[in-house]
């Protein structure tokens, strides 16, 4: 079993449709990440977060240490927001290494 | 201010080469840490590097090796090529701080494919 698990692994929706991606895992971790990936390979960090919930635009995070849980939303979303979403966790042990989740490839439709 | 830079964005070599991959580090940021995406996959970690020496490593080979130089760029440096290793390897920078976990920021990556 993966430290990180992400749900759906894969998303089609619709222009102006509420998504939400899921993260779980099962490490004591410092933070966690959700990164974005555009075909070609370049990746964007979106968030990190410890607890809590943050915001940017039409992006907002969650998380639970709790239940060791992260959700990334996007309300309404649109054609460019056609991307892999990964979640990514940053571990106790250790220096700076990020443990990756398979990735989440959404596919907004016009 | 640049960010993370990678080098060279493709790579097309056969079995057994050796093969080298550069990244220069975000402005001010002093750590660099590899990661090796194959197809339809999450990256996963390497090595990271800090003050010159490896600092972590993840479960690569002894044919995966590094280097970082004193103005904090690293090479990725990878012998006997295999056909496994065709990947997309990504660099990702930070800034060293030991009491918080900082962002790293990623390059545009290495498109690496062994024939």
């Amino acid at each position: 079993k993966n430290e990180v698990e992400q749900s759906p692994q894969n998303l089609t929706a619709q222009e102006g449709e509420f998504i939400t991606i899921n993260c779980s895992y099962s490490v004591g971790i410092s933070a966690l990440h959700w990164l974005q990936q555009h075909p070609g390979g370049g990746i964007v960090s979106l968030f990190m977060l410890s607890s809590g919930k943050k915001k940017h635009g039409r992006l907002i995070a969650t998380i639970n240490i709790q239940e060791k849980h992260s959700s990334l939303h996007i309300t309404a979303s649109h054609p460019r927001d056609s991307a892999v979403y990964i979640c990514a966790v940053r571990l106790f042990q250790g220096a700076q290494k990020l443990v990756f989740g398979q990735g989440t490839r959404l596919t907004i439709n016009p | 201010d640049a960010g993370v830079t990678q080098s060279p964005t493709h790579l097309i070599k056969t079995r057994g080469q050796q093969v080298t991959l550069r990244c220069s580090p975000k402005s001010g940021h002093d750590t660099v840490s590899w990661y090796q995406q194959a197809l339809g996959q999450g990256p996963q970690f390497i090595f990271q590097y800090y003050e010159e020496e490896e600092r972590q490593r993840g479960n690569f080979p002894d044919r995966f090796s590094g280097h970082q130089f004193p103005n904090y760029s690293s090479e990725l440096n990878v012998n006997a090529l295999l056909l496994g290793d065709s990947a997309l390897y990504l660099c990702a920078s930070s800034l060293e701080r030991r009491l918080a976990a900082d962002t790293q920021y990623f390059g545009p990556g290495t498109r690496l494919t062994v024939l």
